[in-house]
């Protein structure tokens, strides 16, 4: 059973747009929440994450926003541009997990010039 | 220190074949992970060291496979008998103390089992 989830295979955005990439969990003792980039033939790169006591982490051009009574969250990305394009991860853990991440399948995002 | 290194990136075996991977962590880290990513799935929780201690092991990781950190530094994952459903990308994080924002992931081996 999948505990992580994000349901968009696939995004396509014009670049200056904004990116939405959106991820459900069901595990309710998750307590911590990162989103991955990846680039083909490379590992996961951490970009953003979120601890459950908040509801929303900001890093520049990248925002996160945790809805804990939906057990959601999404990455907004303003303004998209073309070095964006890449396979985003989304991940959880809980605070006995010793740092093990339960992950979605990415959503693969596409930013056109 | 230049992140989480791993050998080889590609590896091509035959089947019934035994492959050996290594990764190199970021030296401050005394946590280091394996897991292992298939086609359109995210990375999947293999096993995990602190230090030279294999402390936790997910169901996922058969008795084909071991992993040791012998010496608390680099660690090696063998898989004996390789089938082809063992083609995947093997990566390889470190961290410190399981610290989550510092958690930094290697390049990967793409293992192929023909």
């Amino acid at each position: 059973d999948q505990q992580v989830k994000q349901n968009s295979p696939s995004l396509s955005v014009q670049e200056g747009r904004i990116s939405i990439l959106n991820c459900d969990y069901t595990n309710s003792m998750f307590d911590y929440f990162l989103w991955y980039k990846k680039y083909p033939a490379e590992g996961p790169t951490f970009l953003i994450s979120i601890s459950s006591i908040k509801d929303k982490n900001e890093d520049g051009r990248f925002t996160v926003f945790l809805n804990k009574s939906a057990k959601h969250l999404s990455l907004h990305i303003v303004p998209s541009q073309p070095g964006d394009s890449a396979v985003y991860f989304c991940a959880s853990a809980y605070g006995g997990s010793q740092g093990n991440l339960i992950f979605g399948k990415g959503t693969k995002l596409s930013v056109k010039p | 220190d230049t992140g989480v290194s791993q050998d080889p990136r590609h590896k091509i075996t035959k089947r019934g074949q035994n492959v050996t991977f290594r990764c190199d962590p970021i030296s401050e880290h005394n946590r280091l992970y394996w897991y292992r990513q298939t086609l359109g799935q995210g990375p999947e929780f293999l096993t995990y060291f602190q230090n030279e201690a294999q402390l936790e092991k997910s169901r996922l990781l058969s008795d084909r496979f071991s992993a040791e950190r012998p010496k608390g530094s680099f660690s090696t994952l063998e898989i004996q008998r390789t089938e082809q459903g063992d083609s995947a990308m093997y990566l390889c994080a470190s961290s410190f103390l399981g610290e989550l924002n510092g958690y930094t992931f290697g390049s990967g081996t793409r293992l192929t089992v023909v």
